[in-house]
C-alpha cells in the first residue's frame, strides 16, 4: 500500500532563511498532492496543491515541487519567519478525495 | 461562514462508555470525513461521506458508526469506548472529489480530545 514519509524530525532554522521540507511516497505517483499546515490543538489548514504534470507551484513566499521520478515533493518557504512555526503535512491523493492519505508531518520551528 | 465546527473540543470517558462527537459544516460540502490523529501518526481516516443517506468506512472504522441525515451535520458514535480510541479527532469536508485543487481540498475542524480511562 502507498506510504509517505515525512521527517519526523523538526527542522530548526533561523529567521530570513529558507525553509525544505521533503515528502517522499513509494508506490505508484498520485494524481495530485497537498500540503496543509497544522498549528497546535488546531486543524490542518490547505496551503498548495500539485498535480502530476506540474513541475513547480509557488503561491506567495511558498514553493512545492513534485518529482515523480524521485517520488518526492519538496515544499520550500522563503524569508521564513517565525509566525511560519508550525507543522506541515503531506497528503497524497488515491483516487479521490476520501482516499487522501496524510504524512506525519514535520515541525518547522523559525527563530528570531 | 463558521466552516466546520466540532464539539465537544475536550472529553474524558470511562471504559465501556459512548458518546457522540458533533461535526457541523455551512459552506453547503458534499463530502465529510472523520479522522483521528495520534501523537506522531498522520491522520487516519474512519469514516467518510458522499452526501446526505450516504457513509462509508475508511480505513480504521472499528469501534466506531456515523450517519449522515443532512448535508449539513455529521456524527460519529462510540459505542462501548476503549483505552485504544483516545486521540484527538478531527471532521473535515470537501466540495466533491476527484477535480483538484478546490474540490478535494479539505477543511478542518478544530478536533475533539478524547482521552478514554
Amino acid at each position: 500500500s502507498q506510504k509517505i514519509e515525512q521527517n519526523s524530525e523538526a527542522l530548526n532554522i533561523q529567521e530570513g532563511k529558507t525553509a525544505t521540507l521533503t515528502c517522499n511516497y513509494t508506490n505508484y505517483s498520485p494524481a495530485y498532492l497537498q500540503w496543509y499546515r497544522q498549528d497546535p490543538g488546531r486543524g490542518p489548514v490547505f496551503l498548495l496543491l500539485i498535480r502530476e504534470n506540474e513541475k513547480e507551484k509557488r503561491k506567495e513566499r511558498l514553493k512545492v515541487t513534485f518529482d515523480t521520478t524521485l517520488k518526492q515533493s519538496l515544499f520550500h518557504i522563503t524569508a521564513s519567519q517565525p509566525a511560519d512555526s508550525a507543522t506541515y503535512l503531506c497528503a497524497l491523493d488515491q483516487g479521490g478525495g476520501f482516499k487522501t492519505i496524510f504524512g506525519a508531518g514535520t515541525r518547522l520551528f523559525v527563530k528570531a | 461562514n463558521a466552516g466546520v465546527t466540532q464539539t465537544p473540543k475536550f472529553r474524558i470517558l470511562k471504559i465501556g462508555q459512548s458518546m457522540t462527537l458533533q461535526c457541523t459544516q455551512d459552506m453547503n460540502h458534499n463530502y465529510m470525513y472523520w479522522y483521528r490523529q495520534d501523537p506522531g501518526m498522520g491522520l487516519k481516516l474512519i469514516y467518510y461521506s458522499v452526501g446526505a443517506g450516504i457513509t462509508d468506512k475508511g480505513e480504521v472504522p472499528n469501534g466506531y458508526n456515523v450517519s449522515r441525515s443532512t448535508t449539513e451535520d455529521f456524527p460519529l458514535r462510540l459505542e462501548l469506548a476503549a483505552p485504544s480510541q483516545t486521540s484527538v479527532y478531527f471532521c473535515a469536508s470537501s466540495p466533491t472529489s476527484g477535480g483538484g485543487e478546490g474540490t478535494d481540498t479539505q477543511y478542518f475542524g478544530p478536533g475533539t480530545r478524547l482521552t478514554v480511562l
